[in-house]
């Protein structure tokens, strides 16, 4: 079956522009990540949801930030006024409910750069 | 907050030699250790992961080994082949059973 996907694959814009970046994950899975992947460095926890809901967005660095998954699948990060600093990977990941552990399942991931 | 120590940033080995890549963590309660390889331009993929109620897990030529009262884990590849080469990270489930904190990552490169 498909995995889980992310659109765009790369998106450049400019300092103060809004940008949304999308992610479609597999089918039937109830849970929702997303990361920030800088240079050089492991994945870094943004928010996640459970269904429709944000269950934890105590990673979210600043209210500039944003993400919604309206009907417990497909989901939207929005970053607006970016900055510089926000240039990086943006990767989501999905999990099922009811499997032990934690085993997430990560998109390609969506490369921004702010110029 | 939860930390993640992972060494070492970059290994070098030869075609058929072993690597080691260690981590350690200071959250006492993590009971869930994942390892992902992610290769250039991708997403980070799943490769093994190991509970809190096993020491040692093996998968083909990937094992790791897990030390809760000394709180590290390592992920161990024997006859490493070239495109074993991507990078590494280590990764432990918070206390709250919610979300993953991942170490910065091995760069791990087989020379045939």
């Amino acid at each position: 079956g498909a995995g889980v996907s992310q659109t765009p694959s790369n998106k450049v814009t400019e300092k103060g522009k809004y940008v949304e970046l999308r992610c479609d994950p597999i089918s039937g899975h109830t849970a929702l990540y997303w990361y920030r992947q800088s240079l050089g460095q492991g994945p870094e926890f943004l928010i996640y949801f459970q269904g429709t809901g944000a269950a934890d967005d105590s990673g979210l660095p600043n209210d500039r930030f944003f993400a919604v998954r309206p009907e417990g699948s497909v989901s939207t990060l929005k970053i607006q006024r970016t900055e510089r600093g926000d240039s990086a990977v943006y990767l989501c990941a999905s999990i099922t409910s009811g499997k032990q552990g934690h085993e997430q399942y990560f998109g390609p991931g969506t490369r921004l750069t702010v110029t | 907050g939860e930390n993640v120590e992972q060494h070492p940033s970059t290994l070098s080995v030869q075609e058929g030699d072993s690597a080691v890549i260690k981590c350690t963590y200071s959250d006492s309660a993590s009971n869930y250790f994942p390892w992902y390889k992610q290769e250039l331009g991708k997403g980070p993929q799943l490769i093994i992961d190991i509970r809190s109620n096993v020491g040692e897990k093996k998968d083909q030529r990937i094992a790791v080994t897990l030390n809760k009262t000394a709180k590290h884990f390592s992920l161990h590849i024997t006859e490493t082949q070239p495109e074993d080469s991507a990078v590494y990270f280590c990764a432990h489930l918070n206390s709250g059973y919610s979300t993953l904190t991942f170490g910065k990552g091995t760069m791990l490169l087989v020379s045939p």
